[in-house]
């Protein structure tokens, strides 16, 4: 079973350039979730989708971040324009949701951005 | 709200000694807890988790940890060390069965000295 595939793997720009980070989930997992990893520290979640609809963008910074999962399966995360503060690892993971029961979330490799 | 602090970011060990790397949370309620490793440009791994039953679950690679609730801790260990276990390792907490997201510490590299 292939597991989450997520190009590209790195990036470099320079800032206020447009950027664009593309994730195919496992199959059949209805939740994907976009977490940003800084350099030295853990994870944080960007957004998390249930099917096509986004159910918890809180920490998404709205004002140059957007993000969509076209019917319910592959997702984009786009930054326009980028900041240097936006070098990062960005992580897309999957799970397969079901009411009453653990569900893991799988990891994909990232894509490492960097902003010069 | 939920969080998690893993004391010492960085932690050596020789090759065959003791590995213990150290979390500990905060949660209002019962949590599931979670390690996972990862490896340079690689993401992450599931090394195991607690949900509910067993306070001392195993996982893979010979790695175990234990749920003290009443020490809000859930401290990894392995009994002897391997050149390979050298990576990053993350301690995660969620509230309910996956539907939200993790919440991680900051990450602790592993170091295995030969």
């Amino acid at each position: 079973e292939a597991g989450v595939v997520q190009s590209p793997r790195y990036k470099i720009i320079e800032k206020k350039q447009p950027v664009a980070f593309w994730c195919n989930p496992i199959s059949g997992h209805n939740t994907l979730y976009w977490y940003r990893q800084n350099l030295g520290q853990g994870p944080e979640l960007l957004i998390r989708y249930e099917n096509e609809e986004a159910v918890d963008d809180s920490q998404l910074p709205k004002d140059r971040f957007s993000a969509e999962r076209l019917k319910g399966v592959d997702s984009t995360l786009k930054i326009q324009p980028a900041e240097l503060g936006d070098s990062a690892v960005y992580l897309c993971a999957s799970s397969l949701v079901l009411a009453g029961s653990y569900n893991e979330q799988f990891f994909g490799p990232g894509t490492r951005l960097t902003v010069l | 709200a939920q969080s998690v602090t893993q004391l010492g970011s960085h932690v050596s060990v020789s090759e065959g000694a003791l590995v213990l790397l150290r979390c500990n949370y905060s949660s209002s309620v019962p949590p599931y807890l979670f390690w996972y490793v990862q490896y340079p440009n690689q993401g992450l791994q599931l090394l195991l988790k607690y949900t509910t039953g067993a306070t001392l679950v195993k996982g893979i690679n010979g790695f175990e940890a234990e749920f003290k609730k009443s020490e809000t801790s859930f401290h990894l260990t392995k009994p002897s060390a391997h050149m390979s276990d050298a990576a990053e390792y993350f301690c995660a907490v969620t509230l309910d069965t996956g539907r939200r997201a993790l919440t991680f510490g900051s990450g602790t590299r592993l170091q295995v000295q030969p």
